[in-house]
């Protein structure tokens, strides 16, 4: 099973600051990555795939990068609707699908 | 809109049993690959189960298997989780998600079903 591991697991950051989310795998995973935001009472959202993708209707300050076992989710200017929990996941080797453990990202 | 709605939620006791349900909607359910995937309070993120667009493939996390059933209507654009032998560690929130039609991640989630076990 490929673990995955978040840092930091909470980041206090101001509106209109940059957020840098990192996510590290067990063993590679290319760039088979995937990452989702979690917003209270709201259905998870998938905003990143293949690492550095950005999904449908996603706004160009979340941006992702890296392959392998490292990779970063970059927020460039944090809007209030984003202060919520990032997950990562890769989808290279599976069963299991694996998720990190998440990053909650606060207003500071 | 693609809409995946969970419901079948509540309360058993350790042993019981219950049945998930997840209406999908606003595309051609038979197309796609379905899983379902939960949260325990406070806790992460974990894989449950997956399954194929005809039901022919099927995957289980190991702290499942056995006990939990994965099925599909795509006659009633349905997905189903059917969980016996519940414990106390499977409470969570219960997330029913569609699967990427290019690769396996999880491009549409519904809001999440809450299942207690409790005695």
């Amino acid at each position: 099973e490929i673990v995955m591991t978040q840092s930091p697991a909470s980041l206090s950051v101001s509106p209109g600051e940059r957020a840098t989310l990192s996510c590290r795998a067990s063993q590679s995973v290319s760039s088979n990555l995937a990452w989702y935001q979690w917003r209270p009472g709201q259905a998870p959202r998938l905003l990143i795939y293949g690492a550095s993708t950005r999904a449908t209707d996603v706004p160009p300050r979340f941006s992702g990068s890296g392959s392998g076992t490292e990779f970063t989710l970059t927020i460039s200017s944090l809007q209030s609707e984003d202060f919520a929990v990032y997950y990562c996941q890769q989808y290279n080797a599976w069963p299991p699908l694996t998720f990190g453990g998440g990053t909650r990202v606060e207003i500071k | 809109q693609v809409q995946l709605v969970e419901s079948g939620e509540g309360l058993v006791k350790p042993g019981g049993s219950l049945r998930l349900s997840c209406a999908a909607s606003g595309f051609t359910f038979s197309d796609y690959y379905m899983t379902w995937i939960r949260q325990a309070p406070g806790k992460g993120l974990e894989w449950v189960s997956y399954l194929s667009r005809r039901g022919n493939t099927i995957y289980y996390a190991d702290s499942v298997k056995g006990r939990f059933t994965i099925s599909r209507d795509n006659t009633k654009n349905s997905l189903y989780l059917q969980m016996n032998s519940l414990r106390a560690d499977d409470t969570a929130v219960y997330y029913c998600a569609r699967m990427s039609s290019s690769w396996n991640y999880f491009d549409y989630w519904g809001q999440g079903a809450l299942v207690t076990v409790s005695s």
